[in-house]
C-alpha cells in the first residue's frame, strides 16, 4: 500500500508566521493529492486538491504545490483561526490514505 | 444539497460485529459515485476503511480487509459497513463521505462508536 507521510506532526508558531508542512508518498501519486484542515469536534474540510488548486472560499494564505511523491502546503502569513490539525490525502484509486496529520497550534 | 447521516449502535462488545448506515439525501447512491467509510479514534488521525459502488465494486484498506464488508441499498439510498471480530481499538467516530476519483467532498456529522464490554 502507499503509505503517506506528514512532517512535522506537530508546530507552534505566531501569529504571522509562515508555516510550511510536507507530505512524502511512498511512491508517485502524479498529483492526487489533497489537504484538508480539521478543527476539533469538526469534519475535516477540503482546503486544497490536485495539488495545487485552492478551493472556493478557502483564503489566499493557504497553497499547496509539489508532485510525484512530495508536496508542501503553506500557510504564508498564520492567523488564529489557522489552529488545526492538517491532513494530506492521497485519492483517485486504491487505497486512499491519508497522512498521519500536522498538528498547528499558536505560540 | 448533498446530506450523509451516520446511523447505527454507538456501544458494540468485543468480539462483535459494529454495523452502520449512511442514509444519503440530495443525491442518488446510484451514481457514478463511490460511498467511503472513513474512521478517526479519539485523539488521532483519519484512516480510510473502504468504499464501495452501487455496481457492488468495493476495496477495503489491505489491514482491515478481512474484517470489512461494505455494500449500498439503492431503494433506501443508503450504503452500510460491517466491521467484525471488533476490539477496544476499533473505538472511533466513523464518517461516511463519498467522492469520484477526487477528494471527498461531502460528510457525514460522524457518529462516535465504542467497543467496550
Amino acid at each position: 500500500d502507499i503509505q503517506m507521510t506528514q512532517s512535522p506532526s506537530s508546530l507552534s508558531a505566531s501569529v504571522g508566521d509562515r508555516v510550511t508542512i510536507t507530505c512524502r508518498a511512498s511512491q508517485d501519486i502524479n498529483n492526487y493529492l489533497a489537504w484538508y484542515q480539521q478543527k476539533p469536534g469538526k469534519v475535516p474540510k477540503l482546503l486544497i486538491s490536485a495539488a495545487s488548486t485552492l478551493q472556493s472560499g478557502v483564503p489566499s494564505r493557504f497553497s499547496g504545490s509539489g508532485s510525484g511523491t512530495d508536496f508542501t502546503l503553506i500557510i504564508s502569513s498564520l492567523q488564529p483561526e489557522d489552529v488545526a490539525t492538517y491532513y494530506c490525502q492521497k485519492y483517485k484509486g486504491d487505497p486512499l490514505t491519508f497522512g498521519g496529520g500536522t498538528k498547528v497550534e499558536l505560540k | 444539497q448533498v446530506q450523509l447521516q451516520e446511523s447505527g449502535p454507538g456501544l458494540v462488545k468485543p468480539s462483535e460485529t459494529l454495523s452502520l448506515t449512511c442514509t444519503v439525501s440530495g443525491h442518488s447512491v446510484s451514481s457514478d459515485y463511490y460511498w467511503l467509510w472513513i474512521r478517526q479514534p479519539p485523539g488521532k488521525g483519519l484512516e480510510w476503511i473502504g468504499s464501495v459502488h452501487h455496481t457492488g465494486r468495493s476495496y477495503y484498506k489491505s489491514s482491515l480487509k478481512s474484517r470489512v464488508t461494505m455494500s449500498v441499498d439503492t431503494s433506501k439510498n443508503q450504503f452500510s459497513l460491517k466491521l467484525s471480530s471488533v476490539t477496544a481499538a476499533d473505538t472511533a467516530v466513523y464518517y461516511c463521505a463519498r467522492d469520484l476519483d477526487s477528494p471527498v467532498d461531502y460528510w457525514g456529522h460522524g457518529a462516535l462508536v465504542t467497543v467496550s464490554s
